[in-house]
């Protein structure tokens, strides 16, 4: 099974609708990232938490809001969507080392029609 | 001044040949630094991390730093079409905090 996983992994929504993107980690991590990835712009940060009593904002976090359930449970809101918020979706979690590795979920397609 | 940088390709590289990937970063006091390979539709996956200035070694992979410049580059020999993918540069630029920034990547093509 994989040690991190994100539903849904494809999602079609309408401009206006609350969508919710869920990711779980089975490799006992303290931090948690969502990531938004666009064509040509890299991977860009939108919330962070580094444990379940400590929430982020990161670079592009208007238009979204987060949930961290538990420790292996890490929830991206868009309250709101829009066509602009059509982008790929990433998880990751890390141990929370100095010198850190982040491990990426698969990934959920989402288009705001 | 985008603090990581890359150039977004696309690099083409003969099969068997050196790879040559480089990034520039504007923090000074950047500490880690990371290179991921992402295929196409897939999510990114670390080849290897450098802190120290000069060469780190992982089979074919090659990570070069050099903090007075800036620059921190990647290295693949005898490159493979199973190569060919787009390859992120990720510095931690806010040692304490512990958070990646990305380039935008370089997108590697390895001709047969």
């Amino acid at each position: 099974d994989a040690d991190v996983t994100q539903t849904p992994r494809n999602r079609i929504t309408k401009t206006g609708k609350r969508i919710m993107l869920e990711c779980s980690q089975t490799k006992g991590h303290d931090r948690m990232y969502w990531y938004r990835q666009d064509p040509g712009l890299g991977l860009q940060l939108i919330y962070y938490s580094f444990d379940v009593k400590d929430i982020n904002k990161g670079e592009i976090s208007d238009g979204y809001s987060v949930s961290r359930q538990a420790q292996a449970k890490f929830s991206l809101s868009l309250e709101s969507a829009i066509p602009n918020q059509t982008a790929l979706y990433f998880c990751a979690t890390s141990e929370g080392l100095a010198i850190d590795t982040q491990y990426f979920g698969p990934g959920t397609r989402l288009t705001v029609l | 001044q985008k603090e990581v940088e890359q150039n977004s390709g696309p690099l083409s590289v003969p099969e068997g040949a050196i790879a040559s990937l480089n990034c520039t970063y504007s923090d000074r006091g950047s500490q880690s630094f990371f290179w991921y390979r992402q295929y196409s539709g897939k999510s990114p996956e670390l080849i290897m991390f450098i802190y120290s200035n000069g060469d780190k070694e992982d089979g074919r992979f090659t990570a070069q730093l050099n903090k007075a410049s800036q620059y921190v580059s990647l290295l693949i020999r005898d490159s493979q079409p199973s190569d060919s993918a787009t390859y992120l540069c990720a510095v931690v630029s806010n040692f304490g905090n512990e958070k990646l920034t990305f380039g935008t990547g370089t997108r590697l093509t390895i001709i047969p």
